[in-house]
């Protein structure tokens, strides 16, 4: 089955840490994308890359950083600057950039800070 | 810059109501629209989308038609049911400069049998 995977659901991170959050799709797409959720709030856009070895900061990248090495990954880093990372992360993919070309959504990973 | 601008929630309707939730959006140029639906710890999935004015999008009974002269595309369904509970989510992609979605602030939808 193709479609995008997201690991780990849930993350605890203690402040001063930096965590990675996964994101992999075998859909063979082009663009990639990570949205940050808060409570009751839409989709906020952190980073998205149009192509392997090219990304782009969105709205909100401050205490964020990515990498694209490879066409199927797209990881996340909330580092210690990001002062509220608390929230739930989500990756999405699409075969290209924006237009009409839909995104697909992973599950979502949930990140706590204790 | 874009944006979309949806009625504020929580939406509750008994079980075989008339569902709308109204969005507008602002944009640069045509942009296309999409609606999204999450269920509770779930990502989102794509429940309809329309490219271009007059376009009428469609989906397990939702419908949406892309209004280009009010700026609007607004979600219908004839007949909700209690599995249609869930938080929808209006978007727009527009064809230049970074592509990404915009997204407005969702509707949570409480359908009681």
């Amino acid at each position: 089955d193709g479609g995008i995977t997201q690991s780990p659901k849930y993350l605890f991170r203690k402040e001063g840490q930096n965590v990675t959050l996964s994101c992999e799709q075998n859909l063979n797409h082009d663009a990639m994308y990570w949205y940050r959720q808060d409570p009751g709030q839409g989709l906020r856009l952190i980073y998205y890359s149009q192509i392997v070895n090219d990304f782009q900061k969105g709205d909100i990248a401050e205490g964020y950083s990515v990498s694209r090495e490879k066409k199927e990954s797209f990881p996340l880093t909330v580092t210690s600057a990001q002062k509220n990372p608390t929230a739930f992360y989500l990756c999405a993919s699409s075969r290209a950039s924006g237009g009409t070309d839909t995104q697909y959504f992973g599950p979502g990973t949930r990140l706590t800070v204790l | 810059g874009n944006s979309v601008t949806q009625m504020e929630g929580p939406v509750t309707l008994s079980e075989e109501a008339f569902l709308t939730i109204n969005c507008t959006y602002t944009a640069t140029g045509y942009p296309s629209l999409f609606w999204y639906v999450q269920y509770p710890g779930e990502g989102l999935q794509l429940l309809l989308k329309a490219t271009k004015a007059d376009d009428k999008g469609s989906n397990k009974g939702f419908e949406a038609t892309y209004r280009k002269e009010t700026t609007s595309f607004h979600l219908e369904k004839g007949s909700v049911q209690v599995s249609d509970s869930a938080v929808y989510f209006c978007a727009l992609s527009d064809h230049t400069g970074r592509r990404a979605l915009t997204f407005g602030s969702g509707t949570r939808l409480q359908v009681q049998p």
